[in-house]
């Protein structure tokens, strides 16, 4: 157990609606990192926050939007879903005692359908 | 910006050594990473390198060589739960003059009886 939970586990909705994926890092972790992995595909970098702040972004589509709260936890925002959108979503977080490797959450599979 | 990369597949008899190989370009190196990711599962903490030279955690060890650009993860004694992609990950700077972690597409291993 990485300490990083993700909600939901599975998610099954259809073309053109929208979803919310939430993650809570581990304890004392500042940054959460969110990625896209397809069927037989690497982990595509999306976004990250960093104690609140946007640090970094990746190739994220502008249907998608993210971010952290106060309390750290950190939710991904997925509108107008296309078939293409069905993939493994990861959250990471980094940061406190071990600030560079990254601890994975157990990842929402989102099916559109 | 960051180029990592690593063989796609590769397989190996069990018991046998392994190695596999991870070259990168990046700005502002800080650090590289491996994660170990079975299918349909979180990545996985392997070991991180910043300096040069060689990491050795029980079967695993990891080298880096940065004047090269290159780092390679060797497994020791394979078993057949060895069998998962290996992702090779770079700490950069981003454009944005902040700290990146960008990730390979994974190689792969098939540990065969």
């Amino acid at each position: 157990d990485s300490g990083v939970t993700q909600t939901p586990k599975h998610l099954i909705t259809a073309t053109g609606q929208r979803v919310t994926l939430r993650c809570s890092p581990r304890s004392g972790d500042l940054s959460v990192y969110w990625y896209q992995q397809s069927l037989d595909q690497g982990l595509q970098f999306l976004i990250q926050y960093y104690n609140g702040e946007e640090r970094a972004k990746g190739n994220i589509l502008e249907r998608f939007s993210a971010q952290q709260f106060p309390d750290l936890h950190s939710e991904l925002n997925l509108s107008s879903l296309e078939l293409g959108d069905s993939a493994l979503y990861f959250c990471a977080s980094s940061g406190g005692d071990h600030r560079y490797e990254q601890y994975f959450g157990p990842g929402t599979r989102l099916t559109v359908t | 910006g960051q180029n990592i990369d690593q063989p796609t597949e590769m397989t190996a008899t069990e018991g046998a050594i392994v190695q596999i190989n991870c070259t990168y370009q990046t700005s502002g190196f800080n650090g590289l990473f491996w994660y170990q990711q079975h299918a349909g599962e979180a990545p996985t903490f392997l070991s991180y390198n910043v300096l040069d030279g060689l990491e050795e955690k029980g079967r695993f060890s990891s080298f880096l060589s940065r004047s090269k650009g290159y780092s390679y993860l060797l497994l020791k004694e394979l078993q057949m739960k060895d069998s998962a992609s290996y992702l090779c990950a770079v700490r950069g700077t981003s454009s944005g003059g902040y700290q990146k972690v960008t990730f390979g597409t994974g190689t792969k291993l098939q540990v065969i009886p």
